[in-house]
C-alpha cells in the first residue's frame, strides 16, 4: 500500500517556463516533508522542505506549497533552466519517526 | 570535504557469493540509512542506524545484514546473493532522524 505516490513518472517543460511536480499521501500523521533532486550516477540531493505548520516555502526559484487538508505537496520551479532536468522525489516523514518514505519520483526534462 | 562515501562503485557477483558494501561518512551524523533503488520503485529503507553500536530494520529488510562499530561507517552485508537483489545500493546520514539526509553516490551491484 503507497502512502506516498507521484503519479507521473515524467514531466517535460520549455526553458522559462514553471515546471510543477506534484506527490500526494495518504497518512495525516506526516509532518515534515522533503524534495529531493536526482542526476544520473548521483545520490540525491536534499532541495528544499516544509513542515506541517506552514504552507509555503520559497528558496530563490524553488518553492514547495503544501495542502493539509487535500495531502498534496507541490514543488514550483520558475523559471526552469535546462540543469533542472533531473529526477525529483518527494520524501515524508511521520511525527516522532527517524525514517523517511519515499515517493518513486517523477523524471523532469527541461528543454533549451 | 568528501561527505558520504560508498566502496565499491560496481560490482558484478554470482547468485551465492557474499560481499560488504562500505558506507563512511565524515559529518559527524548520527544517522545513517542504507535504500535501494530499483526502476520505477522509488528508494526503499533497507536498515538504518540511529548511532554507533545500533541497527534496526527497515522496509526491505530480508537478505542484509548491517553493523555498524564505529560511528562514521555503516556497513551492508549480503551473505548470499540473490539476482534479485541486483540493484543501485544508496547510503545516507543524517544529523537526526527524519532530518534532510545526505546521500552517497551509490553503489551499482548486479548479480549473476
Amino acid at each position: 500500500d503507497q502512502q506516498v505516490k507521484q503519479n507521473s513518472p515524467s514531466l517535460s517543460v520549455q526553458e522559462g517556463r514553471i515546471s510543477i511536480l506534484n506527490c500526494d499521501y495518504t497518512n495525516s500523521m506526516f509532518d515534515y516533508f522533503l524534495w529531493y533532486k536526482k542526476y544520473p550516477a548521483e545520490g540525491p540531493t536534499f532541495l528544499i522542505s516544509i513542515s506541517s505548520i506552514k504552507d509555503k516555502n520559497e528558496d530563490g526559484r524553488f518553492t514547495v506549497f503544501l495542502n493539509k487538508s487535500a495531502k498534496h505537496l507541490s514543488l514550483h520551479i520558475v523559471p526552469s533552466q535546462p540543469g533542472d532536468s533531473a529526477v525529483y522525489f518527494c520524501a515524508l516523514r511521520k511525527g516522532g519517526s527517524e525514517k523517511l518514505v519515499f515517493g518513486k519520483g517523477t523524471k523532469l526534462t527541461v528543454n533549451p | 570535504n568528501a561527505g558520504v562515501t560508498q566502496t565499491p562503485k560496481f560490482r558484478v557477483l554470482k547468485t551465492g557469493q557474499s560481499m560488504t558494501l562500505l558506507c563512511a561518512q565524515d559529518m559527524n551524523h548520527e544517522y545513517m540509512y542504507w535504500y535501494r533503488q530499483d526502476p520505477g520503485m522509488g528508494l526503499r529503507l533497507i536498515h538504518y542506524s540511529v548511532g554507533e553500536g545500533t541497527t534496526a530494520k527497515g522496509e526491505v529488510p530480508d537478505g542484509y545484514n548491517v553493523s555498524r562499530l564505529k560511528k562514521q561507517n555503516f556497513l551492508l552485508g549480503l551473505e548470499s546473493a540473490a539476482p534479485s537483489q541486483t540493484s543501485v545500493y544508496f547510503c545516507a546520514s543524517a544529523t537526526q532522524g527524519g532530518q534532510p539526509q545526505h546521500f552517497g553516490d551509490g553503489t551499482r551491484l548486479s548479480i549473476l
